[in-house]
């Protein structure tokens, strides 16, 4: 079975632009969840999501959203982009919420 | 809140020699707790995991026990290869949290 993908690997944005990471979630998983990885906060929660719908939400800005498909795939989305923001962001998916996760190999964001 | 405290790092070990990397938590319920590893310019994989109270996690040689007294969950294996090298993650899950929190990670060098 196909773990789970994320799609770009690599991006490398400007301050001020917005940017649309994609998460495909193991098949039959329904509930996928986002964290991002810096050196200096180590891995923080991000949001969940189960059914086309947010269950939970970090500590971040609302510039930091996301949304879920009827196929489970997901996307976040960072708008107005930050020199912070550079991170790796991590998806995870699992077949229902409480259940195990399952990491994908990330997308590495650059922000110039 | 939840929290998890991992030992610091860096470890550097000689093949062949035991490793323990100690994890200790603090948790508002029951968790679940978890191993993920890292490799250079991966994601997460999942290593072990226990779900209840003196459940002994295992994979790939490395071992962890669920200690509810202690509240503690330390990795150990017996003989290390230089594949070993990475990070390692203690995580935990409280159901109705809806999130795994995780330690800063202990980066792990195998010398041969």
């Amino acid at each position: 079975k196909a773990g789970v993908t994320q799609t770009p690997r690599y991006l490398i944005k400007t301050r001020g632009q917005q940017v649309t990471l994609s998460c495909s979630p193991i098949s039959g998983h329904r509930s996928v969840s986002w964290y991002q990885q810096t050196p200096g906060q180590g891995l923080q929660f991000l949001f969940e999501y189960f059914s086309e719908t947010q269950r939970n939400k970090g500590n971040f800005p609302g510039r930091f959203s996301g949304r879920q498909f009827s196929n489970s795939r997901s996307e976040m989305n960072v708008s107005t982009l930050e020199l912070g923001d550079s991170a790796l962001y991590l998806c995870a998916s699992s077949l229902e919420p409480a259940d195990t996760q399952y990491f994908g190999p990330g997308t590495r964001l650059t922000v110039l | 809140g939840n929290s998890v405290t991992q030992m610091e790092g860096p470890v550097t070990l000689s093949e062949e020699a035991f490793l323990t990397i100690n994890c200790t938590y603090t948790a508002t319920g029951y968790p679940s707790l978890f191993w993920y590893v890292q490799y250079p310019g991966e994601g997460l994989q999942l290593l072990l995991k226990a779900t209840k109270a003196d459940d002994k996690g295992s994979n790939k040689g490395f071992e962890a026990t669920y200690r509810k007294e202690t509240t503690s969950f330390h990795l150990e294996k017996g003989s290390v290869q230089v594949s070993d090298s990475a990070v390692y993650f203690c995580a935990l899950y409280v159901f109705g949290n809806e999130k795994l929190t995780f330690g800063t990670g202990t980066r792990l060098t195998i010398i041969p």
